[in-house]
């Protein structure tokens, strides 16, 4: 199993900012990925993050607005930049151990942006 | 593309009522399918998977069947509790990428 932990837990941002959300697992996993979800609705994917190389976005998103890191096999960061009210979503860190392993979720990261 | 489809919430129940959430999906081939659960406060969980046609999912008193024929997969509970109230997702796998349904919110009355 795996334990995720993201930072900040919420935070409330003035609009034209940046935020860095941080991801730590407790133990190596081969896949990390950022999912969305935007008041009322589903979850969708952002981008798998990717080792030591460039996430993979999926279609609408982009790099310039969600930069991803991922420095080693437990912490991966996102920042959402230029921020907009339009933001305001939890964004949820996840992992999984093993290919086609279980995928694992952090408590997410509640953004609000005025 | 892939998609999934949940029943509208907010489910409410009374204590030790029978419990269905429907989800259909949309799929190219043969997805394995799941469903999750986020008590207040708290990250999303794997509640049940089923992996192929035919294969029932359960835990915790839930249970799941994967239908191909109605594309479908159902969640039932014979008897809920009040510790049930949570929201409830529905997911696909396709590769390693999950794709989720709009999620259905549960409460459970004592």
């Amino acid at each position: 199993s795996a334990v995720i932990s993201q930072k900040p837990s919420r935070d409330i941002c003035q609009r034209g900012t940046s935020l860095t959300i941080q991801c730590q697992v407790d133990s190596q996993v081969t896949m990390m990925f950022w999912y969305r979800q935007q008041p009322g609705q589903s979850l969708t994917l952002i981008a798998t993050a990717n080792q030591g190389s460039e996430a993979t976005y999926e279609s609408g998103f982009v790099i310039d607005k969600f930069p991803i890191s991922r420095p080693n096999l437990t912490f991966s960061t996102l920042t959402v930049s230029n921020m907009s009210p339009e933001d305001s979503s939890i964004y949820l860190c996840s992992a999984r151990v093993g290919y086609g392993g279980e995928l694992f979720f952090g408590e997410g990261s509640r953004l609000t942006v005025l | 593309g892939d998609s999934v489809t949940q029943m509208e919430g907010p489910v409410t129940l009374s204590e030790e009522a029978f419990l269905t959430i429907n989800c259909t999906y949309t799929a190219t081939g043969y997805p394995s399918l799941f469903w999750y659960v986020q008590y207040p406060g708290e990250g999303l969980q794997l509640l049940l998977k089923a992996t192929k046609a035919d294969d029932k999912g359960s835990n915790k008193g839930f249970e799941a069947t994967y239908r191909k024929e109605t594309t479908s997969f159902h969640l039932e509970k014979g008897s809920v509790q009040v510790s049930d109230s949570a929201v409830y997702f529905c997911a696909l796998e396709y590769g390693n990428k999950l794709v989720f349904g709009a999620g259905t919110i549960l409460r459970v009355k004592s």
